[in-house]
């Protein structure tokens, strides 16, 4: 059973292009958490989905930010029109329903130049 | 606001001794978990422990919960060089099934 897979590892971009981070979570699971890591700091909540409907983005900020996660597919995490303080390391983690406990991947760096 | 903050943010300790790490947390909780972070991986769970326990144990892992002072401790005894990480505490005060993390503690095991 594969662990939760995130792609791509490293992303570059330039300020005011688009980031589109996937997130494939582990079989099985139908609960996906978007978190975002600033260095040496902890994981700070964005987003909780399950298929096809959003269930809290409480973290995410109103605007540029958006996530999904499709009947069929990954969950996107899509940032448009990036800013310098949009790098960081993204996380994500799925669960089984009824599970309170989180399965990560291994995270996409995103670096805006 | 950060539900968890743990402490002290970074501790380095010779192989074979005990780690201790506390986190504490400001609003009730149902379960308290730890995790573990390699330097540029993804967390790892580690322990969950519930509002009604007061202590568990598993492996070299030992967690304790005080409701009452809203705290919690991680005990990692006879430490190795593979404990190396950061840990953090997480607890789900926030609600909605999502986990609020506390900002870690760096730990470094000197061979």
């Amino acid at each position: 059973n594969a662990g939760v897979m995130q792609n791509p590892r490293h992303l570059v971009r330039r300020r005011g292009q688009e980031a589109r981070l996937r997130c494939s979570p582990m079989k099985g699971h139908s609960h996906v958490y978007w978190y975002r890591q600033l260095p040496e700091e902890g994981l700070k909540f964005m987003v909780y989905l399950q298929k096809e409907n959003i269930i809290d983005e409480s973290g995410m900020p109103k605007e540029r930010f958006s996530a999904e996660f499709p009947k069929e597919g990954p969950s996107i995490l899509r940032i448009q029109q990036v800013v310098r303080g949009d790098s960081a390391a993204y996380f994500c983690a799925s669960s089984p329903r009824g599970s309170e406990k989180l399965f990560f991947g291994s995270g996409t760096q995103l670096s805006v130049l | 606001s950060q539900q968890g903050e743990e402490d002290p943010q970074a501790l380095s300790i010779q192989e074979g001794e005990n780690a201790t790490m506390n986190c504490s947390y400001k609003t009730s909780i149902n379960n308290l978990q730890w995790y573990r972070q390699n330097s540029g991986r993804g967390l790892v769970h580690l322990i969950l422990i519930r509002s009604n326990e007061r202590e568990k144990h598993s492996g070299r892992l030992r967690v304790t919960l005080d409701t009452s002072k809203k705290s919690s401790s991680l005990l990692i005894t006879a430490s190795r060089a593979a404990d190396t990480a950061s840990y953090f505490c997480a607890t789900d005060a926030g609600g909605n099934e999502k986990l609020t993390f506390g900002t870690g503690t760096r730990l470094t095991i000197i061979p």
